[in-house]
């Protein structure tokens, strides 16, 4: 079975730190992967995703994601994180042509300090 | 608007008893997805529907069962064999085809005493 790794569950940085958060999967065939954010007291919202191409993607908010296959990782960053961004970053993974949902990591609540 | 609703936002129940849990969606989605979101735990996959009348069971479907007789529609219902109810339920749908995200609800607090 596929499984996500999220490296840190918490994160606390300052306002205008940069932001890296990893993301490692264990699945050997083609997937699509996604990073979603949940903000407090708010429904999971869509990051960013990648499906094939461009290894570097973008998302709303200024965050991006680098896809390395050999690595089997996924890390969101951002350059200049804010105050805003403060909430709860999940990872997931979907097998290529598959058609059985995402599997989650246990996600990254970050926390951004004035 | 389209969207995913899911009704109520926060329930309650007494040890032993079902409770059934609503999402509808307005997206025209074919699939639709059930996961239990527990903190420190991430999203685990509970059941999952690809087309009315068929679903498949997710990673920890045992307690759990639902039915898909409307494409609008997708209840969980949380029978009194789960035996760690009380969590946070969150409904999703997509597209088929493996280029989609999915979409979710605002989730359903359950609390079992």
């Amino acid at each position: 079975a596929q499984s996500v790794s999220q490296h840190n569950h918490h994160v606390i940085l300052s306002e205008a730190a940069s932001l890296e958060l990893g993301c490692n999967y264990s699945y050997g065939g083609t997937v699509n992967l996604f990073w979603y954010v949940q903000y407090p007291g708010q429904h999971l919202q869509l990051l960013l995703k990648y499906f094939s191409g461009d290894p570097l993607v973008k998302g709303i908010k200024g965050f991006e994601a680098e896809f390395i296959k050999s690595k089997f990782s996924f890390n969101l960053r951002k350059p200049s994180v804010q105050w805003s961004d403060t909430a709860e970053y999940f990872c997931a993974v979907k097998k290529g042509g598959g058609a059985d949902g995402l599997t989650f990591g246990k996600g990254t609540h970050l926390i951004i300090q004035p | 608007d389209g969207g995913i609703t899911q009704s109520p936002k926060y329930l309650f129940r007494k040890e032993g008893q079902n409770v059934t849990l609503s999402c509808e969606q307005n997206l025209n989605h074919d699939a639709m997805y059930w996961y239990r979101q527990d903190p420190g735990q991430g999203l685990r996959l509970i059941y999952y529907s690809q087309i009315v009348n068929d679903f498949q069971k997710g990673d920890i479907a045992e307690g759990y069962s639902v039915s898909r007789e409307k494409k609008e529609s997708f209840p969980l219902t949380v029978t009194s064999a789960q035996k760690n109810p009380t969590a946070f339920y969150l409904c999703a749908s997509s597209i088929t085809g493996q280029n989609s995200p999915l979409h979710f609800g605002n989730g359903t607090r359950l609390t079992v005493t």
